[in-house]
């Protein structure tokens, strides 16, 4: 049973537009919930982290927000930029399980000129 | 700099042998892991490690196996190479103790096994 869920395998937006990506979690135990990016024949590169005494992050062009009730997080990027274009990955930790990380399935971001 | 890195990036082997894939991080995190990943599957958890001389099973461990003689290195050893565990493995390493900023990744080794 997936505890993380991406459920859009890909999303296509128009450069200088906003993305969203989804996620969603089933453990309400989980207490950080963090982004990863990733290029093709790269590791995963840390993106941005919320905890789940929050509700939203903010770095830079990029925003998490995160919805306890509905277990549900999302990842905003303004402008989008064609360097963004990389499959994100979402993941939840707990620490009861020593935050070792559970990881959704992957969203591929494509960023269109 | 600080980094972590992965050797072989690449390897063709036949199913049976032994093979060992290293990683290496001068970040002296106590945390190490290692993650397979396959397509719609994320990555998934092998083995990890806390700390010299400990070693744990992740969600995926058959097959494989993991020793940690030092801080800096974690090998990954697939005991008998089958043609399921053609993947992309990654190495990855945290500090204990910072949830928020997470793991720091390796560049991946792509296995194949024939």
């Amino acid at each position: 049973d997936q505890q993380v869920k991406q459920n859009s395998p890909s999303l296509s937006v128009q450069e200088g537009r906003i993305s969203i990506l989804n996620c969603d979690y089933t453990n309400s135990m989980f207490d950080y919930f963090l982004w990863y990016k990733k290029y093709p024949a790269e590791g995963p590169t840390f993106l941005i982290s919320i905890s789940s005494i929050k509700d939203k992050n903010e770095d830079g062009r990029f925003t998490v927000f995160l919805n306890k009730s509905a277990k549900h997080l999302s990842l905003h990027i303004v402008p989008s930029q064609p360097g963004d274009s990389a499959v994100y990955f979402c993941a939840a930790s707990a620490r009861d399980s020593n935050y070792q990380l559970i990881w959704g399935a992957g969203t591929k971001l494509i960023i269109k000129p | 700099d600080a980094e972590i890195t992965q050797s072989p990036r690449h390897k063709i082997t036949e199913t049976g042998r032994q093979v060992t894939l290293a990683c290496h991080q001068t970040w002296n995190h106590n945390n190490m892991f290692w993650y397979r990943q396959d397509l719609g599957h994320g990555l998934r958890l092998i083995h990890y490690s806390y700390g010299v001389q400990d070693t744990n099973k992740g969600e995926v461990s058959d097959g494989y196996s993991v020793s940690r003689s030092n801080t800096e290195d974690l090998p990954l050893t697939l005991e008998s190479a089958a043609s399921s565990q053609t993947s992309v493995y990654f190495c990855a390493s945290s500090d204990s103790g910072t949830p928020r900023r997470g793991q720091f990744f390796g560049p991946g080794t792509r296995l194949t096994v024939l």
